[in-house]
């Protein structure tokens, strides 16, 4: 059973280029969250997903990001016209749900991308 | 969701049992601790949950005290591979609100040497 999947692994971009982040989430799963982690911080929530919705973004930059999950294919993060300060760790994570049993409510986490803006 | 304590670091001989603390004493009633790790250079791995009782997988066992006020994660025999930093986190589980959340503070890294 393959985990999640993240692509690519490193990204590298030069200021004002878009970046593309891909994931995957676990079979049979339906919901996509996103994490950045910025160096020597913890991880913080971005974005929440299901198929083809946006169910909460509150941790998103109200600018320059914008996310995905479409009713095929991978969930998409985008960062448009990246800056230095966007230069992190951006992780993955899916889950069966968010209510019910606490084992669906799980989120398993992809390896991550590894963003850096030159 | 409640506020978790955890030391910045701690150090383990390999072969031996790491025992990592955790206070979340304004933990509710309906929340449950999650204790992840993370190697270096890659993503977050659940390890353990737990409500009240005290838990054991095949990884780690989760021991919180009675007035849930916190918990220890113990690695019965660590070894190299174990080295990682420990997120202790606690949550709220079911429906509504937005406790999908998970909310990393900067955990424990544990150092296990040979």
């Amino acid at each position: 059973n393959a985990g999640v999947m993240q692509n690519p692994r490193h990204l590298v971009r030069r200021r004002g280029q878009e970046a593309r982040l891909r994931c995957s989430p676990m079979k049979g799963h339906s919901h996509v969250y996103w994490y950045r982690q910025l160096p020597e911080e913890g991880l913080k929530f971005m974005v929440y997903l299901q198929k083809e919705n946006i169910i909460d973004e509150s941790g998103m930059p109200k600018e320059r990001f914008s996310a995905e999950f479409p009713k095929e294919g991978p969930s998409i993060l985008r960062i448009q016209q990246v800056v230095r300060g966007d230069s992190a760790a951006y992780f993955c994570a899916s889950s069966g749900g968010t209510s019910g049993r606490a084992d669906y409510n799980e989120q398993f986490f992809g390896p991550g991308t590894r963003l850096t803006v030159l | 969701d409640a506020k978790t304590t955890q030391p910045t670091s701690m150090d383990c001989a390999e072969g031996r049992a790491a025992n990592l603390p955790c206070n979340h004493s304004t933990i509710s009633g309906n929340e449950y601790v999650y204790w992840y790790r993370q190697i270096h250079s890659q993503g977050p791995q659940y390890i353990i949950h737990g409500l009240k009782n005290n838990e054991t997988n095949e990884m780690a066992s989760l021991i919180i005290t009675e007035d849930r006020k916190s918990s220890t994660l113990i690695l019965p025999h660590a070894t190299l591979r174990d080295t990682a930093v420990y997120y202790c986190i606690v949550r709220v589980e079911g429906s509504g609100g937005s406790n999908y959340k998970l909310t990393f503070g900067k955990g424990t890294l544990l150092t296990v040497n040979p």
